[in-house]
């Protein structure tokens, strides 16, 4: 089975600062997720990528397969980006379908 | 806009009664999931279909069923609720490559 680390566990930062988040995992895979959970607990799905870079408005989403490692930025970041951001791989080695997913970074972006 | 959908969004139940919790999705496709997150806890997956007539457990044990007699329906039941399943409740459809998540079932067990 798949183990993803995820670091920081919790973060806060001032508006307007420059956020990184990373994810680390055991096992290759073909394909990563960031996902994003509000506090209502709704997840959005924010990337899925296998490879190089993906950047969506402000979010810019890393992975390095060799090194097995993923990672989420924001910039320029808001009070309304505070979340909790997911990163999850496919379950792998035989194991049931679906996601292994990280225990979550919680950010909270301070006005 | 992911169309899957959950209900009820939020339900608070007495100890030992029936319930079931519905999931929904219109965007055909044949693979669909549950996940339980306890407080404070990561996601998990709990059961998993790949079709109609396919139901299969997932990594994380559950005392919970589902069934899958139609493409876009996937609700999981919970013959006598616990306190000990209290705990959100996410569907999903898709591929592991591209998942649509539902917006969730938070269940409390009294």
């Amino acid at each position: 089975k798949n183990e993803v680390e995820q670091s920081p566990q919790n973060l806060t930062a001032q508006e307007g600062e420059f956020i990184t988040i990373n994810c680390s995992y055991s096992v290759g895979i073909s394909a990563l997720h960031w996902l994003q959970q509000h506090p209502g607990g709704g997840i959005v799905s924010l990337f899925m990528l296998s490879s190089g870079k993906k950047k969506h408005g402000r979010l810019i989403a890393t992975i390095n397969i060799q090194e097995k490692h993923s990672s989420l930025h924001i910039t320029a970041s808001h009070p309304r980006d505070s979340a909790v951001y997911i990163c999850a791989v496919p379950n792998s080695g035989g194991g049931a379908d679906g996601l292994t997913f990280g225990k979550g970074t919680h950010l909270i972006i301070q006005p | 806009e992911a169309d899957i959908y959950q209900t009820p969004r939020y339900l608070v139940i007495g100890t030992g009664k029936k319930i079931t919790l519905e999931c929904s999705q219109t965007m055909g496709h044949d693979k669909m999931y549950w996940y339980q997150q306890d407080p404070g806890m990561e996601l998990h997956l709990i059961h998993y279909s790949y079709g109609v007539n396919s139901t299969e457990k997932g990594d994380l044990s559950s005392e919970s069923t589902v069934s899958r007699i139609r493409t876009e329906h996937f609700p999981l039941t919970l013959e006598s609720a616990r306190p000990s399943h209290t705990s959100q409740y996410l569907c999903a459809s898709g591929q592991v490559t591209e998942q649509f998540f539902g917006p969730g079932t938070r269940l409390t067990v009294l």
